[in-house]
């Protein structure tokens, strides 16, 4: 069976500081990867989704950029966190075959102070 | 023209009532269409989804009803119970006939409270 993996679950660091959050996922091949953020009590913002190796698509301009170094990992970073980036980060996947559909990861909430 | 408009925004129902999500779209493109549910601090979890060549889809009290010609489907959860309280998102997306990996457009999300 497939599972996703986030890490950190949480994380709290100083505005001007880098970040690097990780996604990974097992039991499949080749999935389309995504990353979302969650304001607080608020809905679901596409960030990035990659269809492969290397092929990122970014889908709101910010200060974050994603990177897909091997088929089943997912990173999502920053050089310098704004207290704008606070949230809960979401890594989801979605096979390419007929019936698959979306899961996602349990998240990583980051707070910028 | 890719917006997914859901309603309400927040909902309190009684324990063993019906609680009534409603979603629109306006893609006639859109060809798969799930539901989320979402309990705090966690990630949003797979609940039910239809594709629209079927107007109902059933699992346990989870209930999709469809209306493509309305453009609009909704989720029937009955005999509420309180561990139903959650965030509920709507999505649709185009899947095509060749696979799924395409992109969910989220609704903003309907907050469901469940009283004793």
């Amino acid at each position: 069976s497939q599972t996703i993996h986030q890490w950190p679950a949480t994380l709290v660091q100083p505005v001007g500081s880098p970040l690097s959050l990780e996604c990974t996922v097992e039991g499949t091949s080749n999935p389309n990867l995504y990353w979302y953020r969650q304001a607080a009590g608020r809905g679901l913002q596409l960030l990035f989704y990659s269809v492969g190796i290397g092929q990122i698509s970014s889908e709101v301009p910010q200060n974050l950029s994603a990177s897909r170094p091997q088929d089943r990992q997912f990173i999502l970073s920053s050089k310098k966190l704004l207290l704008s980036d606070s949230g809960f980060y979401l890594c989801a996947w979605w096979g390419k075959s007929v019936g698959d559909e979306q899961f996602f990861g349990p998240g990583t909430r980051l707070t910028v102070l | 023209q890719q917006q997914v408009k859901q309603s309400p925004q927040s909902l309190i129902v009684q324990k063993g009532g019906i609680s009534i999500i409603n979603c629109a779209y306006e893609n006639t493109a859109f060809d798969y269409f799930p539901w989320y549910q979402q309990f705090p601090g966690k990630g949003p979890a797979l609940l039910i989804a239809i594709r629209p060549d079927v107007s109902e889809k059933k699992e346990g009290r989870f209930t999709i009803s469809f209306n493509k010609s309305a453009k609009q489907f909704s989720l029937h959860i009955m005999d509420s119970q309180p561990g139903d309280s959650a965030t509920y998102f709507c999505a649709a997306s185009i899947r095509g006939l060749t696979g799924g990996g395409n992109k969910l457009t989220f609704g903003t999300g309907t907050q469901l409270k469940v009283e004793l």
